[in-house]
């Protein structure tokens, strides 16, 4: 079975203070796919960043960074110097892939998300 | 620019009388999904097609159908909502493949009085 967990239920913190958000996942699959996506109070949810399970590079995209480790399966997100347009529920998610491509086997495994309030 | 859309952004609707949530996509992707994300809660799979085959996820209620007229559209129509029903439905899409990220639209807030 997948799972995503993301412990961290809320986290509040002052404008321009870096925050890390935590992602520990569970798989069997060999190859899988791990995504962030973020959800501001306006409901749709926004894809981030996609990392595929041979690639463990970290990456930087602004002020936003990521922290693929697979020995302790974690795929954290860290968002520096934070502003109050950060706030919104950020959301890891897994999707695994079948040995041969099951028709309709597509789905993403969500964890409960992080609701990231960043105060002025 | 390419989108996914759904309308309507609120939907009201009385116990059990039917209702339809459309989304519409410029992305020509061939995958669609439906989910169901309650308040405080992770999106909720209900369904997907892969081109014109639907998918239904095991727990997904009776009461929850889908269709897909063509490419660009996709409809979830709830045939007797319940109070239970409330929540906010969003519609994604995504290319075929593996490792595709999902693109959502804004999503739909169905309220059942």
């Amino acid at each position: 079975a997948q799972k995503v967990t993301q412990a961290q239920t809320e986290i509040s913190v002052v404008e321009k203070e870096d925050v890390t958000l935590d992602c520990v996942y569970e798989t069997r699959d060999t190859t899988y796919y791990l995504f962030w996506y973020k959800q501001p109070p306006s409901g749709e949810l926004v894809f981030l960043i996609r990392r595929n399970s041979f690639d463990e590079q970290n990456e930087i995209s602004g002020r936003y960074s990521w922290n693929f480790q697979k020995s302790t399966s974690s795929f954290n997100f860290t968002i520096t110097a934070s502003q109050v347009v950060d706030s919104a529920v950020y959301f890891c998610a897994l999707r695994g892939v079948q040995p041969l491509i099951i028709q309709g086997a597509q789905k993403l495994v969500f964890g409960q998300g992080t609701r990231l309030t960043i105060n002025p | 620019d390419a989108m996914v859309i759904q309308n309507p952004r609120y939907q009201v609707t009385q116990f059990g009388k039917p209702v339809t949530l459309s989304c519409s996509q410029t992305l020509n992707h061939n995958v669609m999904y439906w989910y169901q994300q309650k308040s405080s809660q992770a999106p909720k799979l209900l369904f997907h097609y892969y081109d014109k085959d639907f998918n239904n996820e095991a727990d997904t209620p009776d009461n929850f159908q889908s269709r897909r007229p063509n490419t660009s559209f996709c409809f979830l129509d709830i045939r007797s909502p319940g109070l239970g029903d409330a929540a906010m439905y969003l519609c994604a899409t995504s290319r075929d493949g593996e490792g595709y990220e999902q693109y959502f639209g804004p999503g739909t807030r169905l309220t059942v009085t």
